[in-house]
């Protein structure tokens, strides 16, 4: 168990529709990204926050959003779904923000659209 | 650009055999190089980091080499045992150092 939790493990909506995916990063860390993995694809990264900003951004859609509260959860909003969308989605968190710190990866959300 | 190659994509040895993965990365900044393994339907775990001031780091039978010169660092795994089959990930810096960005993956498969 990384400490880092996400739910719900499993979604599943239709064309369409819109969803919310939740990030619990590890107590402490400060920094939460967020990577899509297709069917036998590498982890795509999304987004970072961290400490409530964003910090980068890589290939993300317009129709996908993110955000980090106060107390440090993140959320990531996927809208208009299509087919292709369908992935898993994993979140990782680290102590602070820069890429040589180590990531703890949470156990994914997989998401199907139909 | 941000680009990190990583070969080969899969990878099939018999348990006991060496198995080597080898990433090459396009930043000679890049400073700190991770190795996750992903076990099926699992989230993906660090199993061993190198950073840019030493050449060669080792944790029981895993290995990681670095040469900076020719920006490439490799993974090498000893006595394969069947439990070593996953993908394995390599990663670097991306540029600004804020986040990581991941090699393809390689499919290790130990045979027992």
């Amino acid at each position: 168990d990384s400490g880092v939790t996400q739910t719900p493990k499993h979604l599943i909506t239709a064309t369409g529709q819109r969803v919310t995916l939740r990030c619990s990063p590890r107590s402490g860390d400060l920094s939460v990204y967020w990577y899509q993995q297709s069917l036998d694809q590498g982890l795509q990264f999304l987004i970072q926050y961290y400490n409530g900003e964003e910090r980068a951004k890589g290939n993300i859609l317009e129709r996908f959003s993110a955000q980090q509260f106060p107390d440090l959860h993140s959320e990531l909003n996927l809208s208009s779904l299509e087919l292709g969308d369908s992935a898993l989605y994993f979140c990782a968190s680290s102590l602070m923000g820069q890429g040589y710190n180590e990531q703890f990866f949470g156990p994914g959300t997989r998401l199907t659209v139909l | 650009g941000e680009n990190v190659e990583q070969h080969p994509s899969t990878l099939s040895v018999q348990e006991g055999d060496s198995a080597v993965i080898k990433c090459t990365y396009s930043d000679s900044a890049s400073n700190y190089f991770p190795w996750y393994k992903q076990e099926l339907g699992k989230r993906p775990q660090l199993i061993i980091d190198i950073r840019s001031n030493v050449g060669e780091k080792k944790d029981q039978r895993i290995a990681v080499t670095l040469n900076k010169t020719a920006k490439h660092f490799s993974l090498h795994i000893t006595e394969t045992q069947p439990e070593d089959s996953a993908v394995y990930f390599c990663a670097e810096p991306g540029r600004g150092f804020q986040k990581l960005v991941f090699g393809t993956g390689t499919r290790l498969l130990v045979s027992p």
